[in-house]
């Protein structure tokens, strides 16, 4: 089975802090993601990476990049942490880029707070 | 734009009743896909079932059917003789034409299921 790894279960960071989420796939893994997750909200989708240095916008990128050198390894990064993206983060990755019907494999997710 | 709407943010059940999720969705495609996940108290997210918008057959696994219907643009998910297990968060998801999007995910807001014994 894939296995999607995200490096911290819980964070506590500062406001204005740069922040660094990762998230690594063992899969060969084409497209990766970065979803938020609040109640009410559902999963609302950060950025993501077709291929490796290859990155879209998803619905909500402001205050967050990313970066994918490896493509086993996809990075999110909050450049000044705010206390609205308190949320837990959720990381996915799926086998082959344009192929909507292949399912999505998540990890446990990142539950950060910003104070 | 895409979008899928959950109604029901929490539904409560006593063990062994039946219970149907609701999903409805709008897309201006004509191809497109659906999906069901579960996501249990541990986090990680399950998925639970695809289905391509020119398959309308309903499907049966095992307790769970799901009911794909293009004429309300609905895709609902009934749950038989619920368990505690069942116990989760669902999510309703849609992706739209490969070629317009790279097949990107839409969620609904989720539905919190609880089963009590």
């Amino acid at each position: 089975d894939v296995k999607v790894t995200q490096s911290s279960r819980y964070l506590v960071k500062r406001t204005g802090e740069k922040v660094f989420l990762e998230c690594v796939q063992d899969m060969d893994h084409e497209n990766m993601f970065w979803y938020r997750q609040d109640p009410g909200l559902g999963l609302r989708l950060i950025y993501f990476s077709y291929d490796v240095k290859m990155k879209e916008k998803g619905d909500i990128p402001e205050g967050y990049s990313v970066s994918r050198e490896k493509k086993e390894r996809f990075s999110l990064i909050l450049e000044s942490a705010s206390t609205n993206q308190t949320s837990m983060y959720l990381c996915a990755s799926r086998r082959l880029r344009g192929v909507p019907n292949e399912k999505l494999f998540f990890g446990s997710g990142t539950q950060l707070s910003v104070l | 734009a895409q979008k899928v709407t959950q109604a029901q943010t929490e539904i409560s059940v006593v063990e062994k009743e039946d219970v149907t999720l609701d999903c409805v969705y709008e897309t201006r495609d004509t191809t497109y896909y659906l999906f069901w996940y579960k996501q249990p108290p541990s986090g990680e997210l399950v998925f639970l079932i695809r289905r391509n918008s020119f398959d309308e057959q309903n499907e049966i696994s095992g307790r769970y059917s799901w009911n794909f219907q293009k004429s309300t643009s609905s895709f609902n998910f009934t749950i038989t003789a619920s368990q505690v297990v069942d116990s989760a968060v669902y999510f309703c998801a849609l992706s739209e034409d490969p070629g317009t999007s790279y097949g990107k995910l839409t969620f609904g807001q989720g539905t919190i299921l609880t089963v009590h014994p």
